[in-house]
């Protein structure tokens, strides 16, 4: 079955301390991507990736880190997590041309106290 | 921010009736997307309409795109209580990332 894979799917966690949200995906995918989501503000795009080693920065990436070291993963890492990072996350993939349907993960809900 | 809005933020019909949520976004667009979300789960993608298209449907599902006005409608005829779920346009400006709005809401009550 063609998916997005994310865990883990719940995370409670405190400030500071390291964490990283593993991304996978079965479908042969070049470009993936991660997003929040908070109330009130939507999807907000952290990090892409259009293909491997390739990586940048999307409307929020303070506080985040990202890899490309394989064409099916996309781990997020939070190096020192802090309570403003507490929301949704979700990672996406697409195939790699002009028009790019997503296919989402079942999201991330982390919550750093 | 080039994020797009949606109107309303929350819509509640009857079944049957007609659903219409509006896009408005603020740079020229190479294509835009329309995704459903159900209540904390993941979005689905539902229809994609090219920057050179002014039309299109699939389904129930009809999306319009007006490039001068830089804002899209997405109509769901004959709406019925599955249809719950908050809906988002998203958008691909010249890059490679990708803004979605902030959702709107929609209620179908049975």
């Amino acid at each position: 079955e063609a998916q997005v894979t994310q865990n883990p799917r719940y995370l409670i966690t405190v400030t500071g301390k390291k964490l990283t949200v593993t991304c996978s995906q079965n479908m042969n995918h070049e470009y993936m991507s991660w997003y929040r989501q908070d109330p009130g503000l939507g999807l907000r795009q952290i990090y892409y990736s259009m293909n491997v080693e390739v990586t940048d920065k999307g409307d929020v990436p303070e506080g985040y880190k990202v890899s490309r070291k394989e064409k099916r993963n996309f781990p997020l890492i939070l190096e020192s997590p802090s309570p403003n990072q507490t929301s949704l996350y979700f990672c996406a993939s697409s195939i790699m041309d002009r028009y790019n349907e997503q296919f989402f993960g079942p999201g991330t809900r982390l919550t750093v106290l | 921010s080039q994020q797009g809005e949606e109107d309303p933020q929350a819509l509640s019909i009857q079944e049957g009736e007609n659903a219409t949520m509006n896009c408005s976004y603020k740079t020229s667009i190479n294509n835009l997307q329309w995704y459903r979300q159900n209540s904390g789960r993941g979005l689905v993608h539902l229809i994609l309409i090219r920057s050179n298209e002014r039309e299109k449907h699939s389904g129930r599902l009809r999306v319009t795109l007006d490039t001068s006005k830089k804002s899209s409608s997405l109509l769901i005829t004959a709406s019925r209580a599955a249809d719950t779920a908050s809906y988002f346009c998203a958008t691909v400006p010249t890059g490679n990332q990708f803004y979605f709005g902030t959702g709107t809401s929609l209620t179908v009550i049975p």
